[in-house]
């Protein structure tokens, strides 16, 4: 079965500072999707990603898939306090797996 | 935004009482997934449905049932509550069609069982 590792777990950085957060999966994705849950609420989602080198943004985040498609990054330029929360990557069902497959998430914390 | 709900947002309830967490969506997706979140651990699947009269056990093993009568409506129950259910339960629904469309989730039910 697929295996989404993501790092760090835990990060926290000043607001303003850049930060990545990174996705790695144990088999070829076919797609990645971002989400951000904020703690004891659903998830968001933030955007998907398919092919090999795609790259993606949203106001200041960023979401890269490499060529290889076995990791993605998501970056987050000159953070704010509003980006903090759990930021989750999943994976789509690819051979016999029929349901999204997450990763176990990055807490993230901004300091103002 | 999405329109997918969950009721009720926060549940207390003693040992052994039986519970229906409640998922709703107004989009009309065929697809719908009951996920259990312990805090700051991963989300796991335990129902899914494809459409009505379809519903399937996910990955982890779960002691709840769940019904799809209606496309829009999900519910999750709970015969007999125990301390170990205490988790948070997230609802989510999907277009079908793709593999690749993406899951909307509702609000989740976060389930305290004393």
């Amino acid at each position: 079965s697929q295996e989404l590792e993501q790092s760090p777990q835990s990060l926290i950085v000043q607001e303003g500072k850049n930060l990545t957060i990174n996705c790695t999966s144990s088999k070829t994705l076919y797609g990645l999707y971002w989400y951000k849950q904020k703690y004891g609420e659903g998830l968001i989602f933030l955007m998907m990603l398919q092919k090999g080198g795609e790259e993606k943004s949203h106001e200041k985040i960023t979401a890269k898939l490499d060529e290889k498609k076995q990791q993605s990054s998501l970056h987050i330029t000159a953070s704010q306090p509003s980006h903090a929360g759990i930021y989750l990557c999943g994976a789509p069902p690819s051979g016999s797996a029929r349901q999204l497959t997450f990763g176990s998430g990055t807490q993230l914390t901004v300091l103002p | 935004e999405a329109d997918i709900y969950q009721t009720p947002r926060y549940l207390v309830i003693g040992t052994g009482k039986k519970i229906t967490l409640e998922c709703s969506q107004t989009m009309g997706h065929d697809k719908m997934y009951w996920y259990q979140q312990d805090p700051g651990m991963e989300l796991h699947l335990i129902h899914y449905s494809y459409g009505v009269n379809s519903t399937e056990k996910g990955d982890l093993s779960s002691e709840s049932t769940v019904s799809r009568i209606r496309t829009e409506h999900f519910p999750l129950t709970l015969e007999s509550a125990r301390p170990s259910h205490t988790s948070q339960y997230l609802c989510a629904s999907q277009k079908a069609g793709g593999t690749y469309n993406e899951q909307f989730f509702g609000p989740g039910t976060r389930l305290t069982v004393l």
